[in-house]
């Protein structure tokens, strides 16, 4: 297992089109996060699953978001009508319950530039 | 909403100084504190976590502490190296995600 990847590294867009970025956790992990991160800013959470499950979904997710998980396997986080504002690093993680005082293993992110 | 501060937002060193940054969490309902390093054009990458008040972690030249009563953890860098270069986030759970800090961004000169 080389731990968690994304793909694609970079992507560069129209504004108003869809575009869809992947991740594949590590394999024993049930729980996978998508967060956002901005220029100067922390990472911000945007929504998490257990397996297949999405539970917890965060306000900065509009409606032009959603993700999937399915199989409880790769991940999938699928924008559509981009905006400027969404220019971001996309960021994938994750984790195995109870076992959170180990951290979460990071992707290297999918840095998102809407044109 | 947790609110996780970090300080200061960057810091310029030359090679072989030492160096600190802080982490401010709120104090009540703690359950974690996390420390990630996070180079350009990689991952960010677990240094440490810490649960228990009084906590002393160490890896390298690199060591933190924390104090849930007053809510604050540092990170210290000894000696710091060109390859220390890098963006440190601290992190507290909040429900079943990490809230971030804004992160200290660290550049050392050789």
């Amino acid at each position: 297992d080389t731990g968690v990847s994304q793909n694609p590294r970079h992507k560069i867009t129209k504004r108003g089109q869809n575009v869809t970025f992947r991740c594949d956790p590590i394999s024993e992990h049930n729980r996978l996060y998508w967060y956002r991160q901005t220029l100067g800013q922390g990472p911000e959470f945007l929504t998490y699953f257990q397996n297949e499950a999405q539970l917890e979904k965060s306000r900065l997710l509009s409606d032009r978001f959603s993700a999937e998980r399915p199989k409880g396997s790769f991940s999938t986080l699928e924008i559509q009508r981009t905006e400027q504002g969404d220019s971001a690093m996309y960021l994938c993680a994750s984790s195995l319950v109870g076992t959170s005082n180990y951290g979460y293993t990071f992707g290297s992110g999918t840095r998102l530039t809407v044109v | 909403i947790l609110n996780v501060e970090q300080s200061p937002q960057s810091l310029h060193v030359q090679e072989g100084d030492s160096t600190n940054f802080t982490c401010s969490f709120p104090s009540s309902n703690f359950y974690a504190l996390h420390w990630y390093r996070w180079e350009t054009a990689k991952s960010p990458e677990a240094l440490f976590v810490m649960t228990l008040n009084g906590d002393e972690k160490k890896k390298g030249r690199i060591s933190a502490t924390l104090n849930t009563k007053e809510g604050y953890s540092y990170l210290y860098i000894k000696g710091s190296q060109p390859e220390d270069s890098a963006t440190y986030l601290c992190a507290s759970p909040w429900g079943n995600m990490l809230t971030f800090g804004g992160g200290t961004r660290l550049m050392v000169k050789p």
